[in-house]
């Protein structure tokens, strides 16, 4: 079974521009997760889709989005990028049963210069 | 609301010694308890899983936990540490009703030959 793919893996943005990840969940699963991870902050919660509508919202600004389509797949989006918002982003996905037991993508580092 | 404690951001081993990571958690009700591994430029993995039946959980790698409900604990052990098992281990708690876990800081292990 395939596990979660992210994509790109690694891209490099200027401030004020915006960014769209891409998350691929596990077959089967319908529930997708989004965190952000710094050195600073550690694993910090943005977002969580299941079956197309946003279940669970983190502490973020409104320039965090995401959305879920019907097939599981996942974006999320950055808007006026800024320096702070440098950080690998993790997918998660889930069956959306409340166990919270998450499979993991790779994440896509994002550098913004 | 639950939350988890990691005692350490880094503790540090030789090969072959016994490995000993520690989490503390709070929660009003009974929670489930995750243990994560992160190696460098990856996503989270899981080691192994508390869901209320066993207290002691046997994971990937030789890692074990016991969970400790007077103490509110959950530490990851291994007996005899390996060059590969130098990572990023981060505890994790959820409780029925919650499809979202909350994560501790993490612990870096280093292994020293």
């Amino acid at each position: 079974k395939a596990g979660v793919t992210q994509t790109p893996r690694y891209l490099i943005k200027t401030r004020g521009q915006q960014v769209t990840l891409s998350c691929s969940p596990i077959s089967g699963h319908r529930s997708v997760s989004w965190y952000q991870q710094t050195p600073g902050q550690g694993l910090q919660f943005l977002f969580e889709y299941f079956s197309e509508t946003q279940r669970n919202k983190g502490n973020f600004p409104g320039r965090f989005s995401g959305r879920q389509f019907s097939n599981s797949r996942s974006e999320m989006n950055v808007s006026t990028l800024e320096l702070g918002d440098s950080a690998l982003y993790l997918c998660a996905s889930s069956h959306g049963q409340n166990t919270g037991e998450l499979f993991f993508g790779e994440g896509s580092r994002l550098t913004v210069l | 609301a639950q939350s988890v404690t990691q005692l350490g951001s880094h503790v540090s081993v030789s090969e072959g010694a016994l490995v000993l990571l520690r989490c503390n958690y709070s929660s009003s009700v009974p929670p489930y308890l995750f243990w994560y591994v992160q190696y460098p430029n990856q996503g989270l993995q899981l080691l192994l899983k508390y869901t209320s039946a066993a207290t002691l959980v046997k994971g990937i790698n030789g890692f074990e936990a016991e969970f400790k409900k007077s103490e509110t604990s959950f530490h990851l052990t291994k007996p005899s540490a390996h060059m590969s098992d130098a990572a990023e281990y981060f505890c994790a708690v959820s409780v029925r009703g919650s499809y979202i876990p909350t994560f501790g800081r993490g612990t870096s292990l280093i292994v020293h030959p």
